[in-house]
C-alpha cells in the first residue's frame, strides 16, 4: 500500500447522515483519485484531483463531494444524497508526469481502503 | 473511449501449473495497461504495465504478461503458481484523465 493511508478501515453511517472518508500521500504524487468498489464491477471512478484546489467529476460522482486543500489530502464526503453507500473505497495516487506527453503512462498507487457501512 | 473486458470471472489452478487470467482492450491510440492484484480488504497492488517496446513485460512475484495487438489482449501469466497467488486481479487501461478497469478475475490455486 505503499506512502498512502486511509481512515478509517472501517465506517458506519446512520441515515441522513454526511460521513468524511480520509485519504493522505506522503509521496510527492500530484494526482489523486477516489474509486469506489462493487462486487463483480470492478472499480468506478467517482472524483479525482490533477493538482491541488482543482478537482473533477468522474463517472458516478453524485451524492459525493471532494476538496484538495492540499497536496498531500484528498478527502471524499458522502453526502446524504447517496443514496446506497455501502461499498469499499479506495484512494489512489500518480507521479507527477515526466513531459507533458507523458501522463498516461503513469501508475497508480492505491491506498488499503475503506469500507463503509449503513447502520 | 477506452475499455478492457475480463471474461473470466474465476480461474482455477493446481499449484505448480501454470495459469492464465485473460484480459482484452478497445482503445483510440496507443494501450497503456496495467494488472492489479487485490488481496482481501486490502488496496490494489501494482504487478506490471505495457507501455511500450517488448510485447512481454515482467513485473513482481514472477507474473508476466504478454501484449498482442493483433487480438488486443494481454493476459497475464505465470510459470507455475503458487497458493499463495490466490486473489483478485484486476485488468485495466489508462485513459485521459483516469483508469478503466475490468471487473476482475478471481484466481483460485488450490494445493
Amino acid at each position: 500500500d505503499g506512502g498512502i493511508t486511509q481512515s478509517p478501515k472501517y465506517l458506519f453511517r446512520k441515515e441522513g447522515q454526511n460521513v468524511t472518508l480520509s485519504c493522505e500521500q506522503n509521496l510527492n504524487h500530484d494526482a489523486m483519485y477516489w474509486y469506489r468498489q462493487d462486487p463483480g464491477q470492478g472499480l468506478r471512478l467517482i472524483y479525482y484531483s490533477q493538482i491541488v484546489n482543482d478537482f473533477q467529476k468522474g463517472d458516478i460522482a453524485e451524492g459525493y463531494s471532494v476538496s484538495r486543500e492540499k497536496k498531500e489530502s484528498f478527502p471524499l464526503t458522502v453526502t446524504s444524497a447517496q443514496k446506497n453507500p455501502t461499498a469499499f473505497y479506495l484512494c489512489a495516487s500518480s507521479p507527477t508526469p515526466r513531459g507533458s506527453g507523458n501522463r498516461y503512462v503513469e501508475t497508480q498507487y492505491f491506498g488499503p481502503g475503506t469500507r463503509l457501512l449503513v447502520l | 473511449a477506452q475499455s478492457v473486458a475480463q471474461p473470466e470471472d474465476q480461474v482455477n489452478v493446481a499449484e505448480g501449473n501454470p495459469l492464465t487470467v485473460k484480459c482484452t482492450y478497445s482503445v483510440s491510440g496507443n494501450p497503456y495497461l496495467f494488472w492489479y492484484v487485490q488481496y482481501p480488504n486490502r488496496g490494489l497492488q501494482f504487478l506490471l504495465k505495457y507501455i511500450t517496446g517488448d510485447n512481454l513485460v515482467k513485473g513482481s512475484y514472477g507474473f508476466e504478461a504478454e501484449f498482442n495487438k493483433s487480438q488486443t489482449s494481454f493476459h497475464l501469466k505465470k510459470p507455475s503458481a503458487l497458493v499463495s497467488d490466490s486473489a483478485l486481479y484486476f485488468c485495466a487501461v489508462r485513459g485521459n484523465n483516469d483508469m478503466r478497469f475490468g471487473a476482475g478475475t478471481r484466481l483460485t490455486v488450490k494445493p
